[in-house]
């Protein structure tokens, strides 16, 4: 039963290129939560993903980041540019949506992201 | 979401119990506390949560006091692989998302 998995764990971009984190969910789980860490800093709320649909995403700089979370396959976070500031590690967390329930969240490993 | 407040940084010899405060004076009704923590750059791991009463489970213990504007989370024989920060977050009660703050870095010496 795997849990939340993230690829790749690594990530190396040059200043300019694109970045493309993927997050596939635990088995049963629809909704995908994305967050970001900067070196010495907590988890910051990026974005909250059902399948086919943005909930909220309160949390997404205005400009060069996307996510989405299509029928078939991983969320996807892209990164369109980046700049050494997107250097961090990108976690991504899932849950079945039933927050009544006591519902918790589980995170992946993330992604680290070194912008040179 | 209500806010938390923490200790920066805590220490605890191997072996004793860890209580680890949290102040949520601001919480609702209706809003949980949830404890993650998170060991050395890798993914928050859940500990525990609860609404009013006591809770307990294998890893440990969760005190939310009766006005519920505190909590303390008990871990009841510290380890050296206790070692991380701990996060106290107020969850809504109709949604899944967390809101972290900056924790309470626990160090767990021999």
């Amino acid at each position: 039963n795997a849990g939340v998995m993230q690829n790749p764990r690594h990530l190396v971009r040059r200043r300019g290129q694109e970045a493309r984190l993927r997050c596939s969910p635990m088995k049963g789980h629809s909704h995908v939560y994305w967050y970001r860490q900067l070196p010495e800093e907590g988890l910051k709320f990026m974005v909250y993903l059902q399948k086919e649909n943005i909930i909220d995403e309160s949390g997404m700089p205005k400009e060069r980041f996307s996510a989405e979370f299509p029928k078939e396959g991983p969320s996807i976070l892209r990164i369109q540019q980046v700049v050494r500031g997107d250097s961090a590690a990108y976690f991504c967390a899932s849950s079945s949506g039933q927050p009544a329930l006591n519902e918790k969240l589980f995170f992946g490993s993330g992604t680290q992201l070194s912008v040179l | 979401d209500a806010k938390t407040t923490q200790p920066p940084s805590m220490d605890c010899a191997e072996g004793r119990a860890a209580n680890l405060p949290c102040n949520h004076s601001t919480i609702s009704g209706n809003e949980y506390v949830y404890w993650y923590r998170q060991i050395h750059s890798q993914g928050p791991q859940y500990i525990i949560h609860g609404l009013k009463n006591n809770e307990t489970n294998e890893m440990a213990s969760l005190i939310i006091t009766e006005d519920r504007k505190s909590s303390t989370l008990i871990l009841p024989h510290a380890t050296l692989r206790d070692t991380a920060v701990y996060y106290c977050i107020v969850r809504g009660y109709n949604t899944d998302k967390l809101i972290f703050g900056t924790g309470t870095r626990l160090q767990v010496f021999p």
